[in-house]
């Protein structure tokens, strides 16, 4: 059983350019939660998808953006990139149903220059 | 708005001795969750506690959870090398188990041999 698994692995761009990461949900996982954990910090909450909707959101500007798609994966959208944007992104999943815990995938590196 | 602290931020222990991490928060909350983090990795769940007075065990880790007092402490004993990595906790405030994650600004534990 796969779990949460994201791509790419790690990615490089430009200040004022625009990237998508992906998430991919572990088995049987329906809603989806992204995190961006700059150097020396812990994660901080950006958004959670379930059933296509963003659900929650934390305190991050409108350039990030998301998207589920029906199968449960999901895309992070960033417009506009910030050196400040440089960071780990990591994705989890959890059933929606109160009580299970959420699953974190690898990470996405994301470095602007 | 809900504040997690963690503390000490760094700890730098000699193999064999024992230490405490504390974690305290700022809202009610009835669970909590301990992360391992190895430099470049994701997040690896180490404990998930769920109710005042919750107690569990993992090798030479032991964490706990006072909701009254709004403290959770990771008890590090005998330490060995591979226990070096950074530490956080989380809160759910929902307590739902699927809800936005608050992490502390993490504890990096170094194991000197």
């Amino acid at each position: 059983d796969a779990g949460v698994t994201q791509s790419p692995t790690h990615l490089i761009k430009t200040r004022g350019q625009q990237v998508t990461l992906r998430c991919s949900p572990k088995s049987g996982h329906d809603t989806v939660s992204w995190y961006q954990q700059a150097l020396g910090q812990g994660p901080q909450f950006i958004f959670q998808y379930y059933e296509e909707e963003e659900r929650q959101r934390g305190n991050f500007p409108d350039r990030f953006s998301g998207h589920q798609s029906p199968n449960y994966s999901s895309e992070l959208n960033v417009n506009a990139l910030l050196l400040g944007d440089s960071a780990l992104y990591l994705c989890a999943s959890s059933p929606i149903e109160r009580g299970h815990e959420q699953y974190f995938g690898p990470g996405t590196r994301l470095t602007v220059t | 708005e809900l504040k997690v602290e963690q503390n000490p931020l760094f700890l730098s222990m000699q193999e064999g001795k024992n230490y405490t991490i504390y974690c305290n928060y700022s809202t009610t909350s009835d669970r909590l969750y301990w992360y391992r983090q190895d430099p470049g990795k994701s997040l690896e769940s180490l404990f998930v506690l769920l109710s005042n007075g919750a107690v569990k065990q993992e090798g030479r880790l032991m964490a706990s959870l006072d909701t009254k007092a709004r403290l959770s402490t990771l008890h590090i004993t005998a330490a060995v090398h591979d226990l070096s990595a950074t530490y956080f906790c989380a809160v759910d405030m929902a307590g739902f188990g699927n809800e936005k994650l608050t992490f502390g600004t993490g504890t990096r534990l170094t194991i000197i041999p």
